[in-house]
């Protein structure tokens, strides 16, 4: 069973483009969530998707936003990138039941230059 | 709200050492108790969980057990490996949120 992929692996921006990072789940799942990990703050909640609806929302501003499609698939979307915005973004999958267990891709790592 | 507090790294063993992470929590209700390890260039793996009171969690020679009584969820490994070094991360479930809230991870490197 292929795991959850993320693409691009890399990415590298200026100041005030924006960037969409995609995240394939594994196959049956049905949730996507999606952190943002950085040195200083560690593993920090974007927002989670269920069957295509956004379920659960972190504290970030509204420039983070995101989709999911009827395959599962996600997309997350950053406009009038910043500086502190560098980070490895992780998505994790799962069937979306409470206490399921989270696979995680190997993140795309954006840095904002 | 809910959160995880643990213990900042790195920590720093020999192999074949005593390992000990320390984890506490607060939460509301009987929140569910995770570990998730990464590995370099990886993302999180789930690495145990308990669920209930009392319930140990062990996978790969790691154990933990849920303490209710002291909102706890130490992580322990009798004797760690080279191989073991990552970093770990702490997280409860609870509230029928679906999201697990993650600790700050700690980091692990073992010398030979």
């Amino acid at each position: 069973k292929a795991g959850v992929t993320q693409t691009p692996r890399y990415l590298i921006k200026t100041r005030g483009q924006q960037v969409t990072l995609s995240c394939s789940p594994i196959s049956g799942h049905r949730s996507v969530s999606w952190y943002q990990q950085t040195p200083g703050q560690g593993l920090q909640f974007l927002f989670e998707y269920f069957s295509e609806t956004q379920r659960n929302k972190g504290n970030f501003p509204g420039r983070f936003s995101g989709r999911q499609f009827s395959n599962s698939r996600s997309e997350m979307n950053v406009s009038t990138l910043e500086l502190g915005d560098s980070a490895l973004y992780l998505c994790a999958s799962s069937l979306g039941g409470s206490d399921e267990k989270l696979f995680f891709g190997s993140g795309t790592q954006l840095s904002v230059l | 709200g809910d959160s995880v507090t643990q213990m900042e790294g790195p920590v720093t063993l020999s192999e074949e050492a005593f390992l000990t992470i320390n984890c506490t929590y607060t939460a509301t209700g009987y929140p569910s108790l995770f570990w998730y390890v990464q590995y370099p260039g990886e993302g999180l793996q789930l690495l145990l969980k308990a669920t209930k009171a009392d319930d140990k969690g062990s996978n790969k020679g790691f154990e933990a057990t849920y303490r209710k009584e002291t909102t706890s969820f130490h992580l322990e490994k009798g004797s760690v490996q080279v191989s073991d070094s990552a970093v770990y991360f702490c997280a409860l479930e609870g509230g029928g949120s679906y999201i697990p809230t993650f600790g700050r991870g700690t980091s692990l490197i073992v010398h030979p």
